[in-house]
């Protein structure tokens, strides 16, 4: 299994909603990652997870709040979001090997914030 | 501060042709790792090819190699023998150790543009 799997694939959300983002992987990786993605742009990261800690955390809102219950769940929830918040979230995990660290990536929840 | 730079925001190459994307970088770090990332519209983002720092020899994978630059901090990517299935944005980045774990920065990207 090489695969990182985020769920859901779409999500459309009001600004007083909560909802949750889910990431999920049995790799045994024990690094994974949340990135932000606006259309047209580079993948911009919000928070590293290291060991089921949360290691980097780039000064992202509040309104942002990650969580990792275990080494291979990751998820990110969400609250009273703003419609600049609408773009792509990658999950992404890593190890390290022969080469340097690889990185494998989810295919994204395209989030809209109404 | 370490930046990433692509100064291409579009190529366009002919199927079966060779086509190569730039990208540059600056550090003050001497060993690290460089990578190219590609995202087709399904916008999943796949590793295509990395480098290390301190190793002289230019990586390859089958029909993408780079020319890896150390004093010029250039970090280009070559396309063999284009197909349809290459087009997508193509992102340069550079790896970085930060408070304990790894951080990948990226350049702005390079959509590249196959004809058939």
């Amino acid at each position: 299994d090489t695969e990182v799997t985020q769920t859901p694939k779409h999500l459309v959300m009001g600004m007083t909603n909560k909802k949750s983002l889910k990431c999920e992987q049995h790799m045994g990786h024990r690094a994974m990652y949340w990135y932000k993605q606006k259309a047209k742009k580079p993948p911009e990261l919000m928070f590293v997870y290291s060991y089921e800690k949360l290691s980097i955390n780039e000064s992202v809102p509040s309104r942002f709040s990650p969580e990792c219950p275990n080494s291979s769940l990751l998820n990110l929830h969400l609250h009273a979001l703003q419609p600049e918040d609408s773009a792509l979230y990658l999950c992404a995990s890593s190890q390290e090997e022969q080469g340097g660290e690889k990185l494998f990536f989810g295919s994204g929840t395209q989030l809209s914030v109404l | 501060a370490q930046t990433v730079t692509q100064s291409q925001p579009e190529m366009s190459v002919q199927e079966a042709e060779t086509v190569t994307l730039s990208c540059t970088y600056d550090t003050s770090e001497s060993d690290y790792y460089l990578f190219w990332y590609k995202q087709p519209p399904s916008r999943q983002m796949i590793l295509v090819i990395r480098q290390e720092a301190y190793k002289q020899q230019n990586a390859t994978e089958n029909r993408f190699s780079v020319n890896f630059q150390k004093a010029a901090k250039s970090f280009s990517l070559k396309i063999s023998d284009s197909q349809l299935g290459d087009a997508a944005m193509y992102f340069c980045a550079y790896r970085l150790w930060m408070d304990s774990s790894y951080k990948l920065i990226f350049g702005s990207g390079t959509r590249l543009l196959v004809r058939p």
